[in-house]
């Protein structure tokens, strides 16, 4: 069965800050797929990031990276120079299929960023 | 990515009773799907709905305690029935324009139900 792992509970940064939210997965498929998602306390799920398993690059888009490696099964993400809008519970989450032949997505159990000012 | 709302916001409703939650998108979509989010807990898959199929439901979820209806490519309802508190969460429909393992699910902004 696949799992994703958020150790992080709760992170407080003071803004300006770099800050790495962590994400351990596991899963038997040589084919999967991890998705980033940002729930602000509006409470909506915000799409960030999508990565296929045969693809390792790490990506950039502004002041958010993400480090793949599948060595570690890990899919590390990364906030350069945090700001306040930046406080949000973060999910990051595994997508494979099932036996049905749907998508099954499992979602970690999130960590939740407090950016100070 | 495609606009997804859902009515109600929010309610609050009392035990025993029922509540059909909403969730309209923009454009037609292949899968839908229900989960729901404890109060400070992960996202929980309920069911997933495709046009014209019964809803197939994940374990520790049943159809009768949480109907089902996709009657067309871009609209879906979840009732929650008989409810108790334990079922106060935030229920969020997604959906992906295909069955796939790579797609994206996007999300609607989430029903907060409260019940007493």
């Amino acid at each position: 069965a696949q799992k994703v792992t958020q150790a992080q509970t709760e992170i407080s940064v003071v803004e300006k800050e770099d800050v790495t939210l962590d994400c351990v997965y596991e899963t038997r498929d040589t084919t999967y797929y991890l998705f980033w998602y940002k729930q602000p306390p509006s409470g909506e799920l915000v799409f960030l990031i999508r990565r296929n398993s045969f693809d390792e690059q790490n990506e950039i888009s502004g002041r958010y990276s993400w480090n793949f490696q599948k060595s570690t099964s890990s899919f590390n993400f990364t906030i350069t120079a945090s700001q306040v809008v930046d406080s949000a519970v973060y999910f990051c989450a595994l997508s494979e299929m099932n036996s049905g032949g749907y998508q099954k997505v499992t979602f970690g159990t999130g960590t939740k960023l407090q950016v100070i000012p | 990515s495609a606009v997804i709302s859902q009515k109600p916001s929010r309610d609050i409703c009392q035990r025993g009773t029922s509540l059909t939650i909403q969730c309209q998108v923009d454009s037609q979509v292949t899968m839908m799907f229900w989960y729901r989010q404890q109060p400070g807990q992960s996202l929980t898959l309920i069911a997933t709905a495709n046009q014209g199929s019964e809803a197939t439901y994940e374990s520790g979820f049943v159809i009768d305690k949480f109907p089902i209806s996709r009657p067309n490519l871009t609209f879906s309802t979840l009732t929650v029935s008989n409810m108790s508190p334990e079922d106060s969460s935030i229920y969020l429909c997604s959906v992906a324009s295909s069955s796939g393992a790579g797609e994206t699910q996007y999300f609607g902004p989430g029903t907060r139900l409260l019940v007493l």
